[in-house]
């Protein structure tokens, strides 16, 4: 009954690997984000879509691919793996990207390159 | 440049305590949020504030949106271990027609039994 699920949980890759991580939603909403949340704990927007469109785009190196195939879906794939990606990453959900919205967010993915 | 300064950034007290944890910032807010955050998981939505001056209750947890629209602050009454965990408050800021969220840099509570 998990309402945002993200895999995998931990993820542990090297330098200029590429690694991907999934994301699904399952409360019909239309809008999906991630964040990411370094060691101090500081979350920061990265993408949202909205409806399968990109409709926020930090400035986020474009080695941060995400796609979103379906609403329910939001993937985000990594090339190149550097050291400063290391952090936990977290999608999330809300029922469209107005102010005031709940974002439902997933448990993270926590990734560390060696 | 951080927009939404948390205060303290870390806090540690005694159960039954009250306790105050700010969030200040010079930029206006359409809205804004609290969540709470616990160890291996994601934030959870505690309130959401919208009108300047705005009060809202949760339990022991007292929720407060400046009139200004800049600032919030959370007061918990007779804190318990129940409510340790990292508090974050978030703003909604128009982004070309879009809301965006911008969180702040948290406070890492700790209440002792």
């Amino acid at each position: 009954d998990t309402a945002v699920s993200q895999t995998p949980k931990y993820l542990v890759t090297q330098m200029g690997n590429d690694k991907s991580i999934k994301c699904e939603q399952n409360l019909g909403h239309d809008t999906m984000y991630w964040y990411k949340q370094d060691s101090k704990k500081f979350l920061k927007i990265m993408f949202s879509y909205n409806n399968k469109e990109l409709i926020i785009n930090e400035t986020v190196p474009n080695r941060f691919s995400p796609k979103s195939p379906d609403k329910a879906h939001l993937n985000l794939h990594i090339n190149s793996l550097e050291l400063g990606d290391s952090a936990v990453y977290f999608c999330a959900s809300s029922q469209n990207p107005g102010p005031g919205n709940e974002q439902f967010f997933g448990p993270g993915t926590r990734l560390t390159v060696l | 440049t951080q927009l939404l300064e948390q205060s303290p950034q870390f806090l540690s007290i005694q159960e039954g305590e009250n306790l105050t944890v700010y969030c200040n910032s010079s930029s206006v807010f359409s809205s804004l949020q609290w969540y709470r955050q616990e160890p291996g998981e994601g934030p959870v939505l505690l309130v959401t504030v919208v009108t300047g001056g705005e009060v809202k209750k949760l339990k022991r947890l007292t929720f407060q949106f400046g009139d200004a629209r800049k600032d919030s602050s959370l007061h918990i009454t007779a804190a318990q271990p129940g409510d340790t965990g990292l508090y974050l408050c978030a703003g909604f800021i128009s982004n070309f027609g879009n809301e965006k969220l911008t969180f702040g840099t948290g406070t890492r509570l700790t209440i002792i039994p």
